[in-house]
């Protein structure tokens, strides 16, 4: 079946380091591949997607890229803010039947000033 | 404000107990989805509906969950005979539906979290 794989958290980092998280996918087919972001006390909120290889998403600074090749999706930003604290999910959808979503485990990002 | 919106966001119930929650979609929406997360989790597929049909049920969902969206809008999601591993956060989504032209984004209400003392 299709499944996600996000790199392990938590990740720390100083405010305008650069910041990756890495996403790694398995599916039939060719899926659209998201970024969700839930801040504390929100709901999740679509960050970003792709819906074709090699299609980039951005959003709010971040980027990532649908790379069939190498089955990734990795989340990328130049200069991370404190404000950019928050735990980000990465989801693939197939394009038939239910087109539910399939989660990662998600990636808490902690920013310090 | 036009999002999904979840009700209650927060129920705390001892086990043994039913619990219902509600969630009322984009109102354009024809698919509705729960899911259920756990701590450190991601989201995990419960069920949807298109309209009032409910067209695919996880393994997940045992017999003791029940969900219905009666006239195609709004939807509940009942639990009965609560156990303590039932507590997470249950998570309701909505989309428009359209054969040949969807993305397969979804759009999130808050939650509701379970807490089954």
């Amino acid at each position: 079946g299709n499944s996600v794989t996000q790199m392990e958290g938590p990740v720390t980092l100083s405010e305008e380091a650069f910041l990756t998280i890495n996403c790694t996918y398995t599916a039939t087919g060719y899926p659209s591949l998201f970024w969700y972001v839930q801040y504390p006390g929100e709901g999740l909120q679509l960050l970003l997607k792709a819906t074709k290889a090699d299609d980039k998403g951005s959003n709010k600074g971040f980027e990532a890229t649908y790379r069939k090749e190498t089955t990734s999706f990795h989340l990328e930003k130049g200069s991370v803010q404190v404000s950019d604290s928050a735990v980000y999910f990465c989801a693939l959808s197939d394009h038939q039947g239910a087109q539910k979503l399939v989660f990662g485990q998600g990636t808490r990002l902690t920013i310090n000033p | 404000d036009t999002g999904v919106s979840q009700d209650p966001r927060h129920k705390i119930t001892k086990r043994g107990q039913n619990v219902t929650f509600r969630c009322d979609p984009i109102s354009e929406h024809n698919r509705l989805y729960w899911y259920r997360q756990t701590l450190g989790q991601g989201p995990e597929f419960l069920t949807y509906f298109q309209n009032e049909a409910q067209l695919e049920k996880s393994r997940l969902l045992s017999d003791r969950f029940s969900a219905e969206r009666p006239k195609g809008s709004f939807s509940t999601l009942e639990i009965q005979r609560t156990e303590q591993g039932d507590s997470a956060m249950y998570l309701c989504a909505s989309s428009f539906w359209l054969a040949g032209s969807n993305t397969g984004e979804l759009f999130f209400g808050e939650g509701s979290r379970l807490t089954v003392l």
